[in-house]
């Protein structure tokens, strides 16, 4: 079955640590990744997505996400968070019936 | 500006009644979709649709109902039938194919007193 797994729900941390979010997808040929964002009482915004060529894939706020086929893995980080990146991220994989499945998301909260 | 349009953004109904969201994308885009939003839960699939008059099953579509009679819209109904309600509802729409993303509507809260 097509699915996305990621980690650790609920992540704690102070403003100018670094994050990093895991995110395993199942094996389904050619796969579309993606990384979004909910800021509190807001939708869903994409953060940053994988196609092909470079694995590393930068996108906006200073996120970064990296791709490793080997391991069926597209983790986000960022070196250094702020309160305002406090918000619920979520990966995704787009398989090839068009069909975007969603990992279970990651609760991040910034302490100023 | 093209975009996709949920409406309302909060509804309340009672328990027993069928409640339809409405869904309407000007993106041009083949395939639109709905997403529940739990709690802990991520996003899962309800409906989706490819192609106009056409339309599949997700991974949680009981107690829900979709059509697809023009491109723009694709609503849903959430039956009487479906036990737990209360959730966001998430529209979506693409275009067919790999190599797209998808845009997202800004949702609908349903709560079900």
């Amino acid at each position: 079955a097509q699915s996305v797994s990621q980690h650790n729900h609920h992540v704690i941390l102070s403003e100018a640590a670094s994050l990093e979010l895991g995110c395993n997808y199942s094996y389904g040929g050619t796969v579309n990744l993606f990384w979004y964002v909910q800021y509190p009482g807001q939708h869903l915004q994409l953060l940053l997505k994988y196609f092909s060529g470079d694995p590393l894939v930068k996108g906006i706020k200073g996120f970064e996400a990296e791709f490793i086929k080997s391991k069926f893995s597209f983790n986000l980080r960022k070196p250094s968070v702020q309160w305002s990146d406090t918000a619920e991220y979520f990966c995704a994989a787009l398989y090839g019936n068009n069909r975007l499945a969603f990992g279970k998301g990651n609760q991040v909260v910034v302490i100023p | 500006d093209g975009g996709i349009t949920q409406s309302p953004k909060y509804l309340f109904r009672k328990e027993g009644q069928n409640v339809t969201l409405s869904c309407e994308q000007n993106l041009n885009h083949d395939a639109m979709y709905w997403y529940r939003q739990d709690p802990g839960q991520g996003l899962r699939l309800i409906y989706y649709s490819q192609i106009v008059n056409d339309f599949q099953k997700g991974d949680i579509a009981e107690g829900y109902s979709v059509s697809r009679e023009k491109k723009e819209s694709f609503p849903l109904t959430v039956t009487s039938a479906q036990k737990n309600p209360t959730a966001f509802y998430l529209c979506a729409s693409s275009r067919t194919g790999t190599g797209y993303g998808y845009t997202f509507g800004s949702g609908t809260r349903l709560t079900v007193v």
